[in-house]
């Protein structure tokens, strides 16, 4: 079974300029999960989505990060436009059932604003 | 205060002996408590999950649950250089998808 996967692993882009990091989830999971983790901070919820409905997105910062999950396959996580603080690690996970955590994790996309 | 806490270590053990981690929880509603590995540069990897008050064990590693005290511990028993890693805490509130992770500790292992 092929695990969680992200692309890009890194991403390095100018303060103003547009990024979208992809996830594809373990085949056949309805729930995806987007976590970040900024430098010296804990990792913190982004969003959930069921399928391709969004069941929780009270931890997306504001209105420049937007996420979409067309088709409940992959999700995308678009940062319009990027600012310095928006720099971490984006992680996603996915799980079969609503099992409030104990998910898999994929291996992170890195993002650097300069 | 935090939601999850844990000291940020570096812990340091010998090979061969018990590493003790700790984490503490501020919301009582709390239902579900893991713990989570992570490599440096790797993605965190779920090791155990408990749920009710107690001990649940799984090889060499042991979740313990003390809710009346809002604490959580991991022992790693018979240490190994593999074990050296950041250890995430992290919980989980009734009716609730996500979950809330402390910010880790640094588990070194000495050979």
């Amino acid at each position: 079974e092929a695990g969680v996967t992200q692309f890009p692993s890194h991403s390095v882009i100018e303060k103003g300029q547009t990024v979208t990091l992809r996830c594809d989830p373990i085949s056949g999971h309805d729930n995806l999960y987007w976590y970040r983790r900024v430098m010296g901070k804990e990792i913190k919820f982004l969003l959930h989505f069921v399928k391709e409905s969004k069941q929780d997105e009270s931890g997306m910062p504001n209105n420049r990060f937007l996420a979409e999950r067309t088709g409940g396959t992959y999700s995308t996580l678009k940062v319009q436009p990027a600012e310095l603080e928006d720099s971490g690690v984006y992680f996603c996970a996915s799980s079969q059932g609503r099992r409030g955590g104990g998910y898999t994790f994929g291996s992170g996309t890195r993002l650097t604003v300069v | 205060q935090k939601e999850v806490e844990q000291n940020s270590g570096p812990l340091s053990v010998p090979e061969g002996a018990i590493a003790s981690l700790n984490c503490t929880y501020s919301d009582r509603g709390s239902q579900s408590f893991f713990w989570y590995r992570q490599y440096s540069g790797k993605s965190p990897e779920l090791i155990m999950s408990i749920y009710s008050n107690g001990d649940k064990e799984d090889g060499r590693f042991t979740a313990q649950l003390n809710k009346a005290s809002q604490y959580v511990s991991l022992l790693i028993r018979d240490s190994q250089p593999s074990d050296s890693a950041t250890y995430l805490c992290a919980v989980n509130k009734v009716g609730d998808d996500k979950i809330i992770f402390g910010k880790g500790t640094r588990l070194h292992i000495l050979p």
